[in-house]
């Protein structure tokens, strides 16, 4: 069906708040992955999910980070404790296998913690 | 970690000419990757290839890996191609793929 979609598309947050940030991935796409882009660090891979598990979490910036993804499909990006330098675009991408295929990307959340 | 290095970081040029982009990585790779992002748009997936050379409309895409190094050309460049292209690698000396690793973008405009 449809490609990639994310939610909200903007959220405006004040310092101290937990966001947590949605993905949908096209049906059927095993793999799923979340980047971030902001102005001082260019695009930075975050985590990737292989249907429900994520093998590598080495990418999440700080513990305040998580993600989960339940039945294979919709992952949650969670942020607490948000800081000003969360402040970014969080992308979402999916694949129909975890590796070497072109990756599908949604139109991201853009997130401003003031 | 793998270091994606791409050049120009800016390119402007009039409509008709043709245009490459270069980038180059520090560590061996499975696949690398030739994204485009509009001005306020989305990413769009150009490109994903692994060895020799990919084409598609006037876009070309090239790698050495013995080399570590991709091309991205565009031919008969019109004002529609203005956008940032990235390049973007995965995969790496221990196997699998953990995500992409980016490189910062060419900011590309095409004047009429």
């Amino acid at each position: 069906g449809a490609g990639v979609s994310q939610s909200p598309s903007n959220k405006v947050t004040e310092k101290g708040k937990d966001v947590e940030l949605r993905c949908d991935p096209i049906s059927g796409h095993t793999a799923l992955y979340w980047y971030r882009q902001s102005l001082g660090q260019g695009l930075e891979f975050l985590i990737y999910f292989q249907g429900n598990s994520a093998p590598d979490k080495s990418g999440l910036p700080s513990d305040r980070f998580s993600a989960e993804r339940t039945g294979g499909s919709v992952s949650t990006l969670t942020i607490q404790r948000t800081q000003q330098e969360d402040s970014a675009v969080y992308l979402c991408a999916s694949s129909p296998l975890r590796s070497y295929n072109e990756q599908f990307f949604g139109p991201g959340t853009r997130l401003t913690v003031l | 970690k793998n270091e994606v290095e791409q050049s120009p970081q800016n390119l402007t040029a009039q409509e008709g000419e043709f245009i490459t982009i270069n980038c180059s990585y520090s560590v061996g790779i499975s696949a690398l990757h030739w994204l485009q992002q509009h001005p306020g748009g989305g990413i769009v997936s150009l490109f994903m290839l692994s060895s020799g050379k990919k084409k598609h409309g006037r876009l070309i895409a090239t790698i050495n890996i013995q080399e570590k190094h991709s091309s991205l050309h565009i031919t008969a460049s019109h004002p529609r191609d203005s956008a940032v292209y990235i390049c973007a690698v995965e995969g790496g000396p221990t196997g699998g793929a953990d995500g992409l690793t980016f490189g910062k973008g060419t900011h590309l405009i095409i004047q009429p």
